[in-house]
């Protein structure tokens, strides 16, 4: 049984529409993550959270933006959707880093 | 700043054969974990194994085995025994334990050929 969820599995959407990308975790971990990654590529990360109401940038520059206004919960948005923002959406969350990130299953959004 | 180097982009083995995946880290922190992740087609990032960096003894979980060579700064993922099922991208990453923020590899892509 997954701890941490993301919801949707896959999305296709058209250009210039608006989209949550939703992750929730049951762990009561403080800290999640969300990566963007092509097929086969690396992961980047795009932003990460260090609790309720935290919120930073990551590496990669994004037009996404993310809120956490409870610890379980943390969603990604895009304003409008454009073709570039086609990839691979990884959420994870950790604990202590014994144990290292639980990642979601991950969202793979097309957008045409 | 951290960083790490996955210089294989692709291996391939044949089934049954032992398989290493290269991995070397940088980090001036002397506290620190290391890690390997399995990502199959399906997308999922999937937790293989872990090393502490104080921990003496190489990590190992069922057919995985992690080389850690401290002095060399590398982690080396082993797979024995390799299986059809073992075809993936296989990521190394490492977190310092004072802020816990993992960093990842380009990633290793195996295939096994039965």
């Amino acid at each position: 049984e997954a701890d941490i969820y993301q919801t949707p599995r896959y999305l296709v959407i058209g250009t210039g529409k608006k989209i949550t990308l939703e992750c929730s975790q049951t762990m009561g971990h403080d800290k999640m993550y969300w990566y963007q990654q092509d097929p086969g590529m690396e992961l980047h990360l795009i932003h990460y959270s260090y609790g309720v109401n935290s919120t930073e940038k990551g590496d990669l520059s994004s037009e996404s933006t993310v809120s956490r206004i409870r610890t379980e919960h943390f969603p990604l948005t895009l304003e409008s959707a454009r073709p570039s923002h086609t990839s691979q959406y990884l959420c994870a969350s950790s604990g202590t880093a014994i144990y290292g990130y639980t990642f979601g299953s991950g969202t793979r959004l097309t957008v045409v | 700043a951290q960083k790490i180097t996955q210089t294989q982009p692709g291996m391939f083995v044949q089934e049954k054969e032992a398989v290493t995946l290269d991995c070397t880290y940088d980090t001036s922190d002397p506290s620190y974990g290391l890690f390997w992740y399995k990502q199959p087609s399906s997308g999922e990032m999937i937790f293989l194994i872990y090393q502490g960096s104080y921990d003496q003894q190489n990590a190992t979980e069922g057919r995985y085995s992690l080389n850690f060579q401290k002095a060399r700064k590398s982690a080396n993922l082993v797979i024995s025994a390799s299986q059809l099922g073992d075809s993936a991208m296989y990521f190394c990453a490492m977190s310092e334990l004072w802020n816990n923020d993992m960093r990842f590899g380009a990633g290793t892509r195996l295939t096994v050929k039965p």
